[in-house]
C-alpha cells in the first residue's frame, strides 16, 4: 500500500519568515495530494491540494509543489503569521475510490 | 463550524461502559468516514460509509460498532474499550467515495479509564 512520510515533525519559525514542510510518497499511481491544517481543538481543514498533472499551485501565502519523478511534494508558507501555528498534514490518494494515506503531521509554531 | 458536527466533544468512560459518538453533516455529502487520531501517528481510517452502506471496515476491533441510519448521520458505538483506545475520533464526509477533499468535524476526545 501507499506510504507517506512527512518531515519535519516540528518546525519553529519567526513571524514573517517562510516555512517549508516536505512529504514523500511511495505509490507512483497516487495522483492527488491534499494538505490539511489542524488547529488546536479542531479537526483537520483542507487548505490546498495539487493533482499530478501540475507541478505547482499557489493560493495567496501558501503554495504546494510536486515532483512526480522523485515522488515528493512540499508545502510552502510565506510571510508566516501567528495564526499559521497549527499541525499540518500531507496526504496522498489514487484515482477512484482509494483510501487516503496521511502523513504523521508537522507542528508549526510561528514565534511573534 | 465546518458543516460536520460531532458530539460529544469530550468523553471519559470506564472499560465496562457503553457509549456512542455522533456525527452529523448537512452538506449533502454521500460518503462518511470515522478516523482515529493518536499522538505521533498518521490518521487511521476505521470505517467508510457510502449512501448508508458500509464499504470498508479497516480491521477495527468489534468493540467499535458503526451505524449509519441515513446519509446525514453516523454513529460509533463503543463498548468494553481498552485504555489504548483513548484518542481523538474524527468524523469526515465527502461528496462521494471518489471525491478528493474531506470535510472533518472537530472530533470527540475519548479517554478510557
Amino acid at each position: 500500500g501507499e506510504n507517506v512520510e512527512q518531515h519535519p515533525s516540528t518546525l519553529s519559525v519567526q513571524e514573517g519568515d517562510s516555512a517549508v514542510i516536505k512529504c514523500t510518497y511511495s505509490d507512483s499511481a497516487s495522483n492527488y495530494f491534499p494538505w490539511y491544517k489542524q488547529e488546536l481543538g479542531k479537526g483537520p481543514q483542507l487548505i490546498i491540494d495539487i493533482r499530478s498533472n501540475v507541478g505547482e499551485k499557489k493560493d495567496q501565502r501558501i503554495a504546494v509543489t510536486l515532483n512526480k519523478t522523485a515522488k515528493h511534494f512540499s508545502l510552502h508558507i510565506t510571510e508566516t503569521q501567528p495564526e499559521d501555528s497549527a499541525v499540518y498534514f500531507c496526504a496522498a490518494s489514487k484515482p477512484g475510490y482509494q483510501k487516503v494515506t496521511f502523513g504523521t503531521g508537522t507542528k508549526l509554531q510561528v514565534i511573534p | 463550524e465546518t458543516g460536520v458536527t460531532q458530539t460529544p466533544r469530550h468523553l471519559v468512560m470506564g472499560m465496562t461502559n457503553k457509549k456512542s459518538l455522533k456525527c452529523e453533516q448537512h452538506l449533502g455529502h454521500n460518503a462518511m468516514y470515522w478516523y482515529k487520531q493518536s499522538a505521533k501517528k498518521p490518521l487511521e481510517l476505521m470505517f467508510v460509509y457510502s449512501l448508508e452502506e458500509r464499504v470498508e471496515n479497516n480491521s477495527v476491533p468489534s468493540r467499535f460498532s458503526p451505524e449509519c441510519p441515513n446519509s446525514s448521520h453516523l454513529f460509533l458505538h463503543l463498548h468494553t474499550l481498552q485504555p489504548e483506545d483513548s484518542a481523538l475520533y474524527l468524523c469526515a464526509s465527502s461528496q462521494d467515495l471518489t471525491a478528493d477533499g474531506y470535510t472533518f468535524g472537530s472530533g470527540t476526545r475519548l479517554t478510557v479509564v
